[in-house]
């Protein structure tokens, strides 16, 4: 079964801190990963997106990585700032069939406190 | 200034109403969705469209109507056969495949709730 999996469901951190998200994914076949980011009631972001061949990618404090391998993928946030306080979704994207299908992680969410 | 957008941001609805949301977009994309959001559950496809004048079913299509008669549009009705409507619905729209990234942009979100 395509499922997506993201820990931990929630976290609090104290701002200027570094915390970093999973994903763990068992989709297949895989096409590529991204991250989204929530803001309350609005719509996601995207914030990444990982290919089968990238281990590594960043977008200014965010770095996701991914091991196909092991088929896991992490967000970083470093030097956390209030404004990161948010839900982000881990997001798979399968090939199948000549058809395209997302399967979305339910999110955590991340408090940044001062 | 380009973009998705929806509305109403917030509409209530009563019991045995059939209500319509809206979706609009400016970014030439083809492909429109239609998201349906719980507290903790991941985005759910309700329905989606590739192409003007048609459009598929997602994963929990039942209680929902949509119609595409525009490319930059793609409203979705609730009706009364939903059984729980009250949720955040959010609406995407992409490329398709091949022809450009396959990034899904995501509207603000509509939030209904059933009184």
């Amino acid at each position: 079964k395509n499922q997506v999996e993201q820990s931990p469901q929630s976290l609090i951190i104290l701002e200027g801190k570094n915390c970093t998200l999973q994903c763990n994914y068992t989709v297949s076949p895989f096409s590529n990963l991204r991250w989204y980011k929530q803001d309350t009631g609005r719509g996601p972001v995207s914030l990444t997106i990982m290919t089968f061949s990238e281990n590594t990618k960043s977008n200014g404090r965010y770095t996701a990585t991914l091991d196909a391998d092991t088929k896991q993928s992490s967000l970083h946030i470093t030097a956390s700032q209030l404004s990161d306080s948010a839900s982000y979704i881990c997001v798979v994207r399968l090939t199948q069939g000549g058809s395209e299908k997302l399967v979305f992680g339910k999110g955590m969410k991340l408090t940044v406190n001062p | 200034d380009g973009g998705i957008t929806q509305s109403p941001k917030y509409l209530f609805r009563k019991e045995g109403q059939n209500v319509t949301l809206s979706c609009e977009q400016n970014l030439n994309h083809d492909a429109m969705y239609w998201y349906r959001q719980d507290p903790g559950q991941g985005l759910r496809l309700i329905y989606y469209s590739q192409i003007v004048n048609d459009f598929q079913k997602g994963d929990i299509a039942e209680g929902y109507s949509v119609s595409r008669e525009k490319k930059e549009s793609f409203p979705l009705t609730v009706t009364s056969a939903q059984k729980n409507p009250t949720a955040f619905y959010l609406c995407a729209s992409c490329m398709l495949a091949g022809r450009g990234s396959d990034e899904q942009f995501f509207g603000p979100g509509t939030r209904l709730t059933v009184l």
